[in-house]
């Protein structure tokens, strides 16, 4: 079974500092993807980045970087530069490389603070 | 291009009654997968449905039930409502069964 845990329920940030998110997450297959997505209170899902599980490089997307350490599980999200309109839920998920469904975190309300 | 599509956005409904909830995915995607997200969760898995089949099904009821049209379009239907059905539902589409996800901005379902 897949399993996505978020320990934070909620983080602020000063804007213009950079922000951590933590995931950590259990599965038994060997091969997966890890994401990361934006819920602005519109309720769309917005794709941010992506992590394989055979990537050995951390994943880079502008001003978002995945910190991936695959021994310790965890695949935290790194937001540099915050902006008030990061303010938003954040979720992390998982899927099988061969799977068909994602498995998501309970979310972090990020909350930019000028 | 348009992004995926779903359709009410919002609406109210009564306890035992039907919804038909509607997602038209992104142009040339062919599958449609439908996620229920309760107030202060995640989203999880309800259904995925590839080249009008479904490929995957959650742990949903079987009063929860979905196809697909020829169109790639979708419909989620749920009968005998209940107030834990009371979630926000999303659709999201893929080109192919395990492509990544592009999501819809979700029906806000109310169970009263």
């Amino acid at each position: 079974a897949q399993k996505i845990t978020q320990t934070q329920p909620g983080m602020f940030v000063q804007e213009k500092e950079a922000v951590t998110l933590d995931c950590t997450y259990d599965t038994s297959d060997q091969s997966y993807g890890l994401f990361w997505y934006k819920q602005p209170s519109s309720g769309e899902m917005i794709f941010l980045i992506y992590q394989g599980s055979y990537d050995e490089q951390n994943a880079t997307e502008g001003r978002y970087s995945l910190n991936f350490q695959k021994a310790r599980k965890s695949a935290n999200l790194v937001i540099s530069a915050s902006q008030l309109g990061d303010s938003a839920m954040y979720f992390c998920a998982m899927r099988a490389e061969t799977g068909n469904q994602f498995y998501f975190g309970t979310g972090t309300s990020l909350t930019v603070i000028p | 291009d348009a992004g995926v599509t779903q359709s009410p956005t919002h609406l109210i409904k009564t306890r035992g009654q039907h919804v038909t909830l509607r997602c038209s995915p992104i142009s040339g995607h062919k599958s449609v997968s439908w996620y229920q997200q309760v107030l202060g969760q995640g989203p999880q898995f309800i259904f995925q449905y590839y080249e009008k089949e479904e490929r995957g099904r959650g742990n949903f009821p079987d009063r929860f039930s979905a196809r697909q049209f020829p169109n790639y379009s979708s419909e989620l239907n749920v009968n005998a409502l209940l107030l834990g059905d009371s979630a926000l539902y999303l659709c999201a589409s893929q080109r192919g069964p395990i492509s990544g996800y592009t999501f819809g901005s979700g029906t806000r379902l109310t169970v009263v």
